[in-house]
C-alpha cells in the first residue's frame, strides 16, 4: 500500500524567497508522482508528473525531483511570489495498482508580500 | 482549465438522502475517478472507471456507486448519506495511453 506524507503541513515566507516542499512515499515500486496545486475550495491543478524513470521535471519557476531510492521527492518553487500562496499536494502511483493517486495531506504555503 | 466539468458547485443535503454528482470529462479521456477530500486532508480514491467499468475501488462502502457514459461523462451516487460524507469530491480523468490525471473543479457536499 503507497502511503505519502508532507512535511511540513504549513510553510510561511518572505517574498522572492525559493520555496522547497517535501515528499515521502513509502513503495519505492513507484509508476509516477505528480505535483498539485489546489487553491482554498477548489480543485486540484497539475503542476509536474514525473514518470519512474526520470529524476526531474521543470515548468518554469517549478522543478521537482524524485528519489525513488529514498522514497522522496521535492518540489523547488524559484523566487516565490504572493501568487504563489496555495496547497501544494503530492501524490504517487504504484506499479502494482497505476489508477490510484495515493496523496499527501499537503503543504499550505503563504507567501508575504 | 483542464477540460474537466463538475456539477452542482455546492450542495445541502440532509442525513439518510440520496445525492448525485456528475462530472464531464474531455473527449478520449477514457478514464475516470472519483475522490473524497475532507477538510484539511488529502483526497482520497473512491473508484475509477475505465470504458465504462469500474476497474477499480478504495476503502469505500457499497452506498458509494459510479457509473461512466460513452458521451464521457460519469456520476458518483451516495445513498444514506452520512454527516461524515460532508466533503470535497473531485473527479479525474486521463486520457487514452496517459498517466497524467486532470482533475475538475470539485462539487462541494454538506450534510446536515
Amino acid at each position: 500500500k503507497q502511503e505519502v506524507t508532507q512535511i511540513p503541513a504549513a510553510l510561511s515566507v518572505p517574498e522572492g524567497e525559493n520555496l522547497v516542499l517535501n515528499c515521502s512515499f513509502t513503495d519505492s515500486a513507484i509508476y509516477n508522482l505528480q505535483w498539485f496545486r489546489q487553491d482554498p475550495g477548489k480543485g486540484l491543478t497539475s503542476l509536474l508528473l514525473i514518470q519512474s524513470s526520470q529524476r526531474e521535471q521543470t515548468s518554469g519557476r517549478l522543478n521537482a525531483s524524485l528519489d525513488k531510492s529514498s522514497g522522496r521527492s521535492t518540489l523547488y518553487i524559484a523566487a516565490s511570489q504572493p501568487g504563489d500562496s496555495a496547497t501544494y499536494l503530492c501524490a504517487a502511483s504504484s506499479f502494482s495498482n497505476d489508477y490510484k493517486l495515493s496523496f499527501g495531506a499537503g503543504t499550505t504555503v503563504t507567501v508575504r508580500a | 482549465e483542464t477540460g474537466v466539468t463538475q456539477s452542482p458547485t455546492h450542495l445541502i443535503k440532509t442525513r439518510g438522502q440520496q445525492v448525485t454528482l456528475r462530472c464531464s470529462s474531455q473527449s478520449g479521456h477514457n478514464t475516470v475517478s472519483w475522490y473524497q477530500q475532507a477538510l484539511g486532508q488529502g483526497p482520497q480514491f473512491i473508484f475509477q472507471y475505465y470504458r465504462e467499468e469500474e476497474n477499480g475501488r478504495g476503502n469505500f462502502p457499497p452506498r458509494f456507486s459510479g457509473l461512466q457514459f460513452p458521451n464521457y461523462s460519469s456520476e458518483l451516487n451516495v445513498n444514506a448519506l452520512e454527516l461524515d460524507d460532508s466533503a470535497l469530491y473531485l473527479c479525474a480523468s486521463r486520457p487514452s495511453g496517459k498517466t497524467e490525471a486532470f482533475f475538475g473543479q470539485g462539487t462541494r457536499l454538506t450534510v446536515v
